[in-house]
């Protein structure tokens, strides 16, 4: 699986869009970009995925770059309870196993 | 509707002592089930997957033995702990990922006294 780079912390405000940068440049054609987050003490939440479309759900928007090298996911309308680690993870459509970085810390602040 | 149980919620075990920590899901059939880890203030760590009855992929050589005896049950099992056995243990399944990622449990997080 590719591996993936966030920068380790961000903050905005309350109610403004939060961007949340990832960068896989060495992804393949097969791999999907998905993204969890880990609210403190709790187990991680699945928030969305995508393999080269744009994709919007009820919780976020994923942006992927049409070279796939990088993506972004947006959070439209943050509140404080998003305050959380983001992770954006590479995983090949044969893969079996959902491996996690590092994250982003992104802080949501009043 | 499909739901993942994960218990206990906290454990304090001596050193030396066995360990046992059960994962079920329900609602699905032949998931694929995992165990990770979370030592404090670090990174998730895949510990153990299984895509079926008895098939165990180890993915970090330790202390720790993973088992699953029933399609929806997946066992997290350690002889002696040690005081690195400490973190928060987490149990998660996914059956077709492409529609609906990965589901994880609530947690176990284990000190070992």
């Amino acid at each position: 699986d590719a591996k993936t780079t966030q920068p380790p912390s961000m903050d905005c405000a309350e109610g403004r869009a939060a961007n949340l940068p990832c960068n896989h440049s060495t992804i393949s054609g097969n791999e999907y970009v998905y993204w969890y987050r880990q609210i403190h003490s709790q187990g991680p939440q699945y928030i969305i995925h995508g393999l080269k479309n744009n994709e919007t759900n009820e919780m976020a928007s994923l942006i992927i770059t049409e070279d796939r090298k990088s993506s972004t996911l947006i959070l439209p309308h943050a509140t404080l309870r998003d305050t959380a680690v983001y992770y954006c993870i590479a995983e090949m459509d044969s893969s079996y196993k959902l491996i996690f970085g590092s994250g982003t810390r992104l802080l949501v602040r009043p | 509707s499909q739901t993942i149980h994960q218990w206990p919620a906290t454990l304090v075990q001596p050193v030396g002592s066995p360990l046992s920590l059960e994962c079920t899901v329900e609602g699905t059939s032949n998931p694929n089930l995992y165990w990770y880890r979370q030592a404090a203030g670090r990174g998730l760590q895949l510990l153990f997957y299984s895509v079926g009855i008895g098939q165990i992929s180890s993915e970090v050589p330790q202390n720790l033995s993973a088992s699953r005896p029933q399609d929806r049950q997946f066992i997290l099992s350690s002889k002696k702990l040690l005081l690195s056995d400490s973190g928060f243990y987490l149990c998660a399944w996914t059956s077709d990922r492409n529609y609906y990622g990965y589901t994880f449990g609530s947690g176990t997080r284990l000190t070992v006294v």
